[in-house]
């Protein structure tokens, strides 16, 4: 799997829309992006894919670029319980085998 | 609802001891099943992972093992823990081969003392 780089941490406002990076410049034509969280003490949570275009759901939005040398995970109005790591991930589709997490960015959404 | 159950929740075992951890999915057929680790602030680690019955692919050399005896049965084995065994077990699935959206369970937090 194409490896990702995320910051380690960032803070966000309640009621604000946080943005989360993550930078996947080896990713292959075959490869998704996977957003998860993972709230203290509890398994990770899946919140949205893409491949190419552009995907919203009631959780959040995932913006890749033209290039899908990296993505903005984004969550339009963060509240207090967003707070938790967030992982990217690549991952051919199609594929037998796990995802691989690395560190995450560790969001804190502050009142 | 496709769901992920493992037991026991939370474990302290002393060092030395054997440990099972248990994880039953409901709701799905033929699942990829995975055992994952995730030790004090550190990421996830991918430990084992069964495409069917019978079998499974390692990807840490440990002291730990993994089973799957049934079709929606996952079961993570040691015969002697050690006090580094100690982190959070997560069990996780996807649906078969073509299946890329993984689920993980409410995770097993195992002590080592």
């Amino acid at each position: 799997d194409a490896k990702t780089t995320q910051p380690t941490s960032m803070d966000c406002a309640e009621g604000r829309a946080a943005n989360l990076p993550c930078n996947h410049s080896t990713i292959s034509g075959n490869e998704y992006v996977y957003w998860y969280r993972q709230i203290h003490s509890q398994g990770p949570q899946y919140i949205i894919h893409g491949l190419k275009n552009n995907e919203t759901n009631e959780m959040a939005s995932l913006i890749i670029t033209e290039d899908r040398k990296s993505s903005t995970l984004i969550l339009p109005h963060a509240t207090l319980r967003d707070t938790a790591v967030y992982y990217c991930i690549v991952r051919p589709t199609n594929s037998g085998y796990a995802l691989n997490f690395g560190k995450g960015t560790s969001l804190l959404v502050t009142p | 609802s496709q769901t992920i159950h493992q037991w026991p929740a939370t474990l302290v075992q002393p060092v030395g001891s054997p440990l099972s951890l248990e994880c039953t999915v409901e709701g799905t057929s033929n699942p990829n099943l995975y055992w994952y680790r995730q030790a004090a602030g550190r990421g996830l680690q991918l430990l084992f992972y069964s495409v069917g019955i019978g079998q499974i692919s390692s990807e840490v050399p440990q002291n730990l093992s993994a089973s799957r005896p049934q079709d929606r049965q996952f079961i993570l084995s040691s015969k002697k823990l050690l006090l580094s065994d100690s982190g959070f077990y997560l069990c996780a699935r996807t649906e078969g081969y073509s299946g890329n959206t993984i689920y993980f369970g409410e995770g097993s937090w195992l002590t080592v003392v």
